[in-house]
């Protein structure tokens, strides 16, 4: 039991619609990141978010954006969804930015039709 | 070229055997991380360490920062240490986690 938590667990949604994921971070972690995990690859990394602002981003499109609110819970939005965003979506939090251990939540598994 | 690089990709132990997951990585890193995914996807930090060695139960992690590689021994394996375990790297440059692809580990009775 990490205290992460995100919704929902399983979805599907047809290619061009916009979908929606939440997480919900541990009590008093200020940092949020969020994970792409394709079948049987590592996870890749999305985005982080500290202190409600973003501070780093990987090689995702900008379709891809996110939200973190004064609680330090988190969205992740995609917009017009394509096959290839079929994947397992991590987030984690962390209490430090850069270097403090990370605490997953189980994901939300996307499948896009 | 990924640039955390994991071996095996597959392992398969009988109970009781000692196992070895290794991880090289080629940038300068200020953090290594060792997870663990069970089927369903949820991931479980094991080990975060920057130098030298850790232990916690049957696990043991050590890391060798001129190498570059990190290793993961699990002793006295048991059939729930089944799962994938995932090598990940915080670069010099900050914020991203750089993974490998996994190693799955499969512990018959």
């Amino acid at each position: 039991e990490t205290g992460v938590t995100q919704s929902p667990t399983h979805l599907i949604k047809t290619r061009g619609q916009q979908v929606t994921l939440r997480c919900s971070s541990q009590s008093g972690h200020n940092t949020v990141s969020w994970y792409q995990q394709a079948l049987g690859q590592g996870p890749q990394f999305i985005f982080q978010y500290y202190r409600e602002e973003e501070n780093g981003r990987g090689n995702f499109p900008p379709r891809f954006s996110g939200l973190q609110f004064p609680n330090y819970s988190s969205e992740l939005n995609v917009n017009a969804l394509e096959l290839d965003d079929s994947a397992l979506y991590l987030c984690a939090s962390s209490p430090l930015a850069y270097t403090g251990e990370l605490f997953f939540g189980e994901g939300s598994r996307l499948t896009v039709l | 070229k990924n640039e955390v690089e994991q071996s095996p990709q597959n392992l398969t132990a009988q109970e009781g055997e000692f196992i070895t997951i290794n991880c090289s990585y080629s940038v300068g890193i200020s953090a290594l991380h060792w997870l663990q995914q069970h089927p369903g996807g949820g991931i479980v930090s094991l080990f975060m360490l920057s130098s030298g060695k850790k232990k916690h139960g049957r696990l043991i992690a050590t890391i060798n920062i001129q190498e570059k590689h990190s290793s993961l021994h699990i002793t006295a394996s048991h059939p729930r240490d089944s799962a994938v375990y995932i090598c990940a790297v915080s670069s010099n440059s900050g914020y991203a986690l750089n993974f490998g692809k996994g190693t799955s580990l499969l512990v018959t009775p």
